[in-house]
């Protein structure tokens, strides 16, 4: 298997714009998770779904923010509008099952500037 | 609320060194705990994932030891090698089990030659 897959692995975009990240996660896995890594606060959980469906979005920062999983092997997270403090790192990951009982893996991520 | 701390922030030891890393959590119900590697411009890969009735787990030259009770969890590098450079964290499930993991700042750990 290719592992988890993301898209683009670089995005520069002007504040306001509207900012779309893909994610393929590992066939086979119904777990599937959105994080975002910053020097600041790490690595934090913005959403996870379950079988396609979203369970958990209590991360997601702003109604900015959104994410949708339309079938088991695809999910975008969007961004409208961007701002500059939403730079950061985006990482998709998968698991089969729960994250607390098997490991889970992560996609390159999508490192986002917005100008 | 689950915090978790890894001390030293970052590391640098000559190749051959054996070395530990440590991991420490505040809520010590949890079902279960995994070491993660990060290099730079990469994801993360998990390296090892301890369940709470286990005490230890080992791949190859790594060790990662679990103590509930005392909300520690140590992980530890035989025979340190350059390819070992890289960030290390811990991430315990939030609330004991679930899908949420808490994960730790890491430590950034150095092999010099």
């Amino acid at each position: 298997d290719a592992g988890v897959i993301q898209s683009p692995r670089h995005e520069v975009t002007e504040m306001g714009q509207e900012v779309t990240l893909r994610c393929k996660p590992i066939s086979g896995h119904n777990s599937l998770f959105w994080y975002r890594q910053t020097m600041m606060r790490g690595l934090e959980l913005l959403i996870y779904f379950n079988n396609n469906v979203p369970i958990d979005d209590s991360g997601m920062p702003e109604d900015r923010f959104s994410a949708k999983m339309p079938n088991a092997s695809f999910s975008t997270l969007k961004i409208q509008p961007s701002e500059p403090r939403d730079s950061a790192v985006y990482f998709c990951a998968s698991s089969f099952g729960q994250a607390s009982n098997e490991k889970l893996f992560f996609g390159s991520g999508t490192q986002l500037s917005v100008l | 609320k689950q915090e978790v701390t890894q001390i030293p922030a970052a590391l640098s030891v000559p190749e051959g060194e054996n070395l530990v890393l440590n991991c420490s959590f505040t809520d010590s119900a949890i079902y279960n705990l995994q070491w993660f590697r990060q290099d730079p411009g990469k994801g993360l890969t998990s390296l090892l994932l301890i369940q709470s009735s286990q005490r230890e787990q080992t791949s190859g030259r790594l060790n990662a030891s679990l103590d509930k009770s005392s909300g520690r969890s140590t992980l530890y590098i035989a025979a340190s090698q350059p390819g070992d450079s890289a960030t290390y964290l811990c991430a315990v499930p939030l609330g004991g089990g679930g899908n949420k993991l808490t994960f730790g700042t890491g430590t950034q750990l150095k092999v010099e030659l």
